[in-house]
């Protein structure tokens, strides 16, 4: 199958600070790309999304960058709080398939 | 609160049984998707359907089978129940059938096979 980012390697960082998490996806067709938040008993909530014809784009605290050359992704968390605390997924979505990988778990430091 | 609902929360079954999940999509979806998280395989796409209709298939078992019904509910039937089918199974509702409208995941079911 499709791997996208299999690892699952942790992150801890202190409040206040700035936290990327990286993802490599594998599939050259997928043309769509999309961040996930995962808290403790939940399900997956969307963060946000990035189309293959971008290579950036903000939200509120977010930022998604995409560098198709290299298949990588990063989501950049701006001003990390104790509630970013989670484990984070990138899934892409070639051919109207859904991949996610294993997570990163991000642990914010008070 | 994402606006889907799954039930039960918690299934614990044996070897070898036939179990059944349930799912609500948020009002107005069309689109519900089944997904099994494990802790060695990650977040996996099982199935979509998009109303009533399979619209996608990803890595589903035989022995697993959904449908979704005229109301929009589904329901994820899963049979012949082995160990390793212990995960969290989550569903998602989205507005449309498009692979880039976004998924609204439900709480999940925790499934245990003893």
């Amino acid at each position: 199958g499709e791997s996208v980012g299999l690892h699952l390697p942790t992150l801890s960082v202190q409040e206040g600070d700035n936290s990327i998490i990286n993802c490599a996806y594998s599939n050259s067709a997928s043309d769509y790309f999309i961040w996930y938040k995962q808290e403790s008993g939940k399900g997956p909530q969307f963060i946000i999304d990035i189309r293959s014809n971008m290579d950036k784009r903000q939200g509120q605290r977010v930022t998604v960058l995409l560098n198709k050359t290299v298949k990588h992704l990063s989501l950049q968390i701006a001003a990390t709080q104790p509630g970013d605390s989670a484990v984070y997924f990138c899934a892409e979505t070639p051919l109207h398939q859904f991949y996610f990988g294993t997570g990163t778990s991000l642990t914010v430091i008070p | 609160d994402s606006g889907v609902t799954q039930t039960p929360k918690h299934l614990i079954t044996a070897t070898g049984q036939r179990v059944t999940l349930r799912c609500s999509p948020r009002s107005g979806d069309l689109s519900v998707y089944w997904y099994q998280q494990s802790l060695d395989q990650g977040l996996q796409f099982l199935i979509q359907y998009y109303n009533g209709e399979e619209r996608a298939k990803g890595n589903i078992l035989e022995r697993f089978s959904a449908q979704q019904f005229p109301d929009l509910h589904s329901e994820l039937n899963l049979s012949s129940l082995e160990l390793g089918d212990s995960a969290l199974y989550f569903c998602a509702s989205s507005r449309t059938s498009g692979a880039s409208d976004t998924q609204y995941f439900g709480p999940g079911t925790r499934l245990t096979v003893l």
